[in-house]
């Protein structure tokens, strides 16, 4: 089962910032937490990860809480185009630094309106 | 930029038929897996591959499936009788490592198997 939970939709003005919570209160400290997306039916993209700081990117910015029970993915100006489902995994740590598989959850929906 | 590509794009196929599915992952990764999406439904894991062997599989890959990576490039899903409920999007991703500043997956953009 998916370790996160996100809202099941959210709406945003085209040009606004789009802010996705994430809550992953169970998260083990060497675990990343990892955002995709997937827009219509087309194959899940990657968007940004991060362990404990602050990231950036030239799709997203991805903030987390200091300690690790939450995250919050932005996009700072929000285009139609970025109507999509995004997901926010925590990726399971697996041996010698290695990760586990993505294990998608439900995701939530982000509607860009103009 | 270097694309997963995936063919066919849509399958119609009869049950009890074998299906294959192709795939051809970013020419120098390493990791491949094959992931569903029931129409509706969330994205579910199926398989995981490295150096010419299944590292992880889920409940759902069950004796009916099988990968196999024929040749340098192709990575091939296998369904040797297919039931209905195995209609869904097929994506076929590939990473060049798991640790996390290699293990991004990338997707393609999926087959999709219609089983009448």
């Amino acid at each position: 089962d998916a370790k996160t939970t996100q809202p099941t939709s959210m709406d945003c003005a085209e040009g606004r910032a789009a802010n996705l919570p994430c809550n992953h209160s169970t998260i083990s400290g060497n675990e990343y937490v990892y955002w995709y997306r997937q827009i219509h039916s087309q194959g899940p993209q990657y968007i940004i990860h991060g362990l404990k700081n602050n990231e950036t990117n030239e799709m997203a910015s991805l903030i987390i809480t200091e300690d690790r029970k939450s995250s919050t993915l932005i996009l700072p100006h929000a285009t139609l185009r970025d109507t999509a489902v995004y997901y926010c995994i925590v990726r399971v740590a697996g041996y010698g630094g290695s990760q586990g598989n993505l294990i998608f959850g439900k995701g939530t929906k982000l509607s860009v309106k103009p | 930029e270097p694309e997963v590509t995936q063919t066919p794009s849509h399958q119609v196929t009869q049950m009890g038929q074998e299906v294959i599915l192709r795939c051809v992952p970013i020419s120098n990764h390493l990791y491949f897996y094959w992931y569903r999406q029931i129409l509706g439904q969330k994205v579910e894991f199926l398989v995981s591959f490295y150096n010419n062997e299944i590292s992880e599989k889920s409940e759902i890959f069950d004796d009916q499936f099988s990968v196999e990576r024929p040749d340098g490039s192709n990575f091939t899903l296998k369904i040797r009788s297919t039931k209905l409920e195995d209609s869904a999007m097929y994506f076929c991703a590939s990473s060049f490592g798991q640790g996390p500043n290699t293990g991004e997956l990338f997707f393609g953009e999926g087959s999709r198997l219609t089983v009448l």
